[in-house]
């Protein structure tokens, strides 16, 4: 049983950019958290999609866009890249909001 | 709004001692309180919660961790760390019920372990 996965697991883009992750949920998962673990840092909540709406959403700017498809699956969009995105991003799943979280290795971005 | 403190950015122990980790939280209602391990190159991955009830909780890998409501604690114990026990430990609070809610993480804990 695959646990939930992540691509790129490294990727570098310069400022500006826009960078998409993607995330594969555990089997029988239906909903998808994204956090940002800045180095140095605890992860820090991004949103969180149920039934492809984000349901959740934390303290982070409208650069910062997500969906979720019918298979569950979920992507992290950021636009206009900053320095300071920098982070590694991890996807938890669950089942439903009140399901117990498994998180994904994560995605390292590095902005230059 | 809800905040997790670690106070101790790093700690080192020998094998076989004994482990504290420390958590304070900050929280208006009820916590939903957990621990998680990260490892180098891992995601996270989840230790013990507590919810309610006995404020004793056990966990996996060994360890335990005590909910302390006067005090705002909830912190993490291991009676005899092992050299695999050396990663990263996060303290967390959940905002409303369940597991999946919300969670505030703590800056973290890094433990190096000493053979």
């Amino acid at each position: 049983d695959a646990g939930v996965t992540q691509s790129p697991t490294h990727l570098i883009k310069t400022r500006g950019q826009q960078v998409t992750l993607r995330c594969s949920p555990k089997s029988g998962h239906d909903t998808v958290s994204w956090y940002q673990q800045a180095l140095g840092q605890g992860p820090q909540f991004i949103f969180q999609y149920y039934e492809e709406e984000e349901r959740q959403r934390g303290n982070f700017p409208d650069r910062f866009s997500g969906h979720q498809f019918p298979n569950y699956s979920s992507e992290l969009n950021v636009n206009a890249l900053l320095l300071g995105d920098s982070a590694l991003y991890l996807c938890a799943s669950s089942y439903q909001s009140t399901g117990e979280l498994f998180f994904g290795e994560g995605s390292r971005l590095t902005v230059l | 709004a809800q905040s997790v403190t670690q106070p101790d950015i790093h700690i080192t122990v020998s094998e076989g001692a004994s482990l504290e980790l420390r958590c304070n939280y900050s929280y208006g209602a009820t916590p939903y309180l957990f621990w998680y391990v990260q490892s180098p190159g891992q995601g996270l991955q989840l230790l013990l919660k507590y919810f309610s009830g006995d404020t004793l909780v056990q966990g996996i890998k060994g360890f335990e961790a005590e909910f302390k409501r006067s005090q705002s604690s909830f912190n993490l114990r291991k009676p005899s760390v092992h050299w695999s026990d050396a990663a990263e430990y996060f303290c967390a609070v959940a905002r409303g019920t369940g597991s999946a809610r919300q969670l505030t993480f703590g800056s973290g804990t890094q433990l190096t372990v000493l053979p």
